[in-house]
């Protein structure tokens, strides 16, 4: 299994400040065939199921706002949320699809 | 618009068997692979498995493969989970999810408890 770390595991914000989760994997998720790296980044809002954020490590979803900004390469891969909002208050999960996907333990988004 | 919704979740005893069902609409359902994720009362987010668009071929998370089946019925644009002897930790939001590496659509997800 590819092993997915997270952190920080809950986050208190106030809107407007820029946040930044973190997801390590235990192994490189960049294919050396196309340089591309198989990470995904999911939003989930209480009582809703998890939306796609990013995937490829930084491309945006359609209909994401810009943001949303997904970086990283190899074992190492951030999510930051500039001037967090209100609607942004949600659980927050990596996945890497490099090989059968596995999840990160989720970074819980709340307001300070 | 793409649509999954998800059924046959509920309360079974532990050795049970339970079928749960996805119907897809919005997209052509025979020209995806397709996918269960669950998710339990805590939260973790578990990749179950995935079938090919045709039916004739299967992946599973190694810890389930001997537990549970994935099958598709395309004429009736229908994704199934077999689960067999369920388990308490096998308690669960199970979601229905169309693949292309990340899973961009999923279905509302349906709650399978596992108690006696």
């Amino acid at each position: 299994d590819i092993v997915m770390t997270q952190s920080p595991s809950s986050l208190a914000v106030s809107a407007g400040e820029t946040v930044t989760i973190n997801c390590k994997s235990s192994q490189s998720l960049l294919s050396s065939g196309n340089q591309k790296n198989y990470l995904a980044w999911y939003q989930q809002k209480p009582g809703q199921s998890p939306k796609l954020l990013i995937y490829l490590a930084s491309t945006r979803e359609s209909g994401v706002p810009d943001r949303f900004i997904g970086s990283g390469s190899g074992t190492d891969f951030t999510l930051t949320i500039s001037s967090v909002q209100a609607e942004d208050l949600a659980d927050y999960y990596c996945q890497q699809h490099y090989s059968y996907p596995t999840f990160g333990a989720g970074t819980k988004l709340e307001l300070k | 618009e793409v649509q999954l919704v998800e059924s046959g979740g509920g309360l079974v005893k532990p050795g049970a068997s339970l079928k749960l069902s996805c119907v897809a609409s919005g997209f052509t359902f025979s020209d995806y692979w397709m996918s269960w994720v669950r998710q339990t009362p805590g939260k973790t987010m578990e990749w179950i498995g995935d079938i090919k668009y045709d039916g004739s071929y299967t992946n599973y998370a190694p810890s389930l493969k001997n537990r549970f089946t994935i099958s598709r019925d395309n004429a009736k644009s229908t994704l199934y989970l077999q689960m067999s002897n369920v388990r308490s930790e096998d308690t669960a939001t199970y979601y229905c999810t169309r693949v292309s590496h990340w899973f961009a659509y999923w279905g509302q997800g349906t709650l399978v408890t596992v108690s006696s």
